[in-house]
């Protein structure tokens, strides 16, 4: 199974802070990389699909790049909402389609 | 507007078995792929199943053998049927649309295992 990384596991930053978690897969997954926000209590949702396309809906300060192994999402300006874990999840040919462990980023 | 609601958590005996029930609304389960996705108190997302369009199904390895995904067109719901239930299968278990993207999710149900 490939096997998903992400770095750092917890961030402090502040509002209007530009921050960014890493994701490395285990194995080449060209662009099949995900990126999700999760909120206590609630669901994952959506933000970056194949590594660097915005969903719709998600604010333009959200950005994926990467390919093969490494990846990036990065925030350019932290908002209040943005405070959450964020999982990175490959979805390369066939399942299981695995999350890394999660970035949690915490107000400073 | 999509929905997707998860019944049938609870509390559990370790050996024990669990259905969980996913009803949709706003998308189709028979065109439509649908897994889940399940998270341990505390901890990360783990994919556990996913059936296709098409009929195939993959568990992962965690629960092969002893979960089973299955869907009922008539009534627009996905069921995973989990056996011989285990103290680290205590999670919150959400079903979800699509296979290698998740766009939508449903409000999770929790499954607790212990005696």
């Amino acid at each position: 199974d490939i096997q998903m990384t992400q770095s750092p596991s917890s961030l402090s930053a502040s509002v209007g802070d530009r921050v960014t978690i890493t994701c490395r897969a285990s194995q080449n997954i060209d662009s099949y990389l995900n990126w999700y926000q999760q909120r206590p209590g609630k669901a994952p949702k959506l933000l970056i699909y194949a590594a660097s396309s915005l969903q719709s809906g998600v604010p333009s300060r959200f950005s994926g790049s990467g390919s093969g192994t490494d990846f990036t999402l990065t925030i350019s300006s932290l908002q209040p909402e943005d405070f959450a874990t964020y999982y990175c999840q490959q979805s390369y040919i066939t399942p299981p389609y695995t999350f890394g462990q999660g970035t949690k980023l915490e107000i400073k | 507007e999509v929905q997707l609601v998860e019944t049938g958590g609870g509390l559990i005996q370790p050996g024990g078995s669990l259905r969980l029930s996913c009803a949709a609304s706003g998308v189709s389960v028979s065109s439509d792929y649908m897994s889940w996705v399940r998270q341990a108190p505390g901890q990360g997302l783990e994919w556990v199943s996913v059936i296709y369009t098409g009929g195939a199904i993959y568990y992962a390895d965690s629960v092969k053998g002893r979960f089973t995904i299955s869907r009922d067109n008539s009534k627009n719901t996905v069921y995973l049927q989990m056996n011989s239930l285990r103290a680290d299968d205590t999670a919150v278990y959400y079903c979800a649309r699509g296979s290698i993207t998740f766009e939508y999710w449903g409000q999770g149900a929790l499954v607790t295992v212990s005696s």
